[in-house]
């Protein structure tokens, strides 16, 4: 079975730069996994960030971006601010179809 | 303006069939451009792709509950379903319809969810 890892949590003060990663167990992340990021906030279905591992959905603030770093899918807040305090998860679209969850990295911003 | 709304019973009981309804406004299922998916949700959990149909009948599913799972679509309601026969409490999780943008590969539209718990 395919599993998706992203860090469990992390902690950036306001201001501050963070990246969220999100590999794969049994090969590297490539632009051919389409990864899309999404942020979702508590009672609330996810929001699209980022699509196709780089491209910023409509109303999405730049301090959002995504890249692939190393064999890893990125994202990366840059100057995060108050409202940035949410869980991102990534999903990462297989080559028979389907698309797997990552568990979800918890921001803090404090 | 697309819009989806699951609606379903909140409590099945163990080795029974969970069924759920997705009706969609703003796009019309009958023309076949669209992808219609199922997302799951255990509480204070990550997110599990359940699959997709598409052309009012093509259907693709999480190889992991493939043997269980079977979607349709009612294009006279607009509406998409979900069954999930023989359920334990591990399928107890706030079930999503969402659209998937097969263009962009990504789900840009979601409903809010409708929480399922599988209890006797």
């Amino acid at each position: 079975q395919t599993v998706v890892t992203q860090e469990p949590a992390f902690s950036v003060s306001p201001g501050g730069t963070v990246t969220l990663t999100c590999s794969l167990t049994s090969e590297p992340v490539a632009v051919v996994h389409y990864c899309s990021w999404y942020k979702q906030t508590p009672g609330q279905p996810p929001r699209t960030l980022i699509y196709k591992t780089t491209s910023r959905s409509s109303g999405v603030p730049d301090r959002f971006s995504g890249s692939i770093l190393g064999n890893k899918a990125a994202l990366t807040i840059t100057g995060a601010q108050a409202d940035d305090d949410s869980v991102y998860f990534c999903a990462l679209y297989l080559g028979g179809g389907g698309f797997v969850f990552g568990g979800g990295t918890k921001v803090t911003v404090l | 303006q697309v819009q989806l709304q699951e609606s379903g019973p909140g409590l099945v009981k163990p080795s029974e069939t969970l069924s759920l309804t997705c009706t969609v406004s703003g796009a019309p299922l009958g023309s076949g451009t669209d992808y219609w998916t199922w997302i799951r949700q255990p509480a204070g959990k990550g997110l599990e792709w359940i699959g997709r149909i598409y052309s009012s009948e093509y259907t693709f599913f999480n190889p992991s509950l493939a043997s269980r799972v079977n979607m349709s679509v009612d294009t006279s309601k607009n509406q998409f379903s979900l069954s999930l026969t023989s359920v334990t409490a591990a399928d107890t999780a706030l079930y999503y319809c969402a659209r998937e943008n097969w263009a962009d590969t990504h789900f840009d539209y979601w409903g809010q969810g409708v929480q399922v718990t599988v209890s006797s």
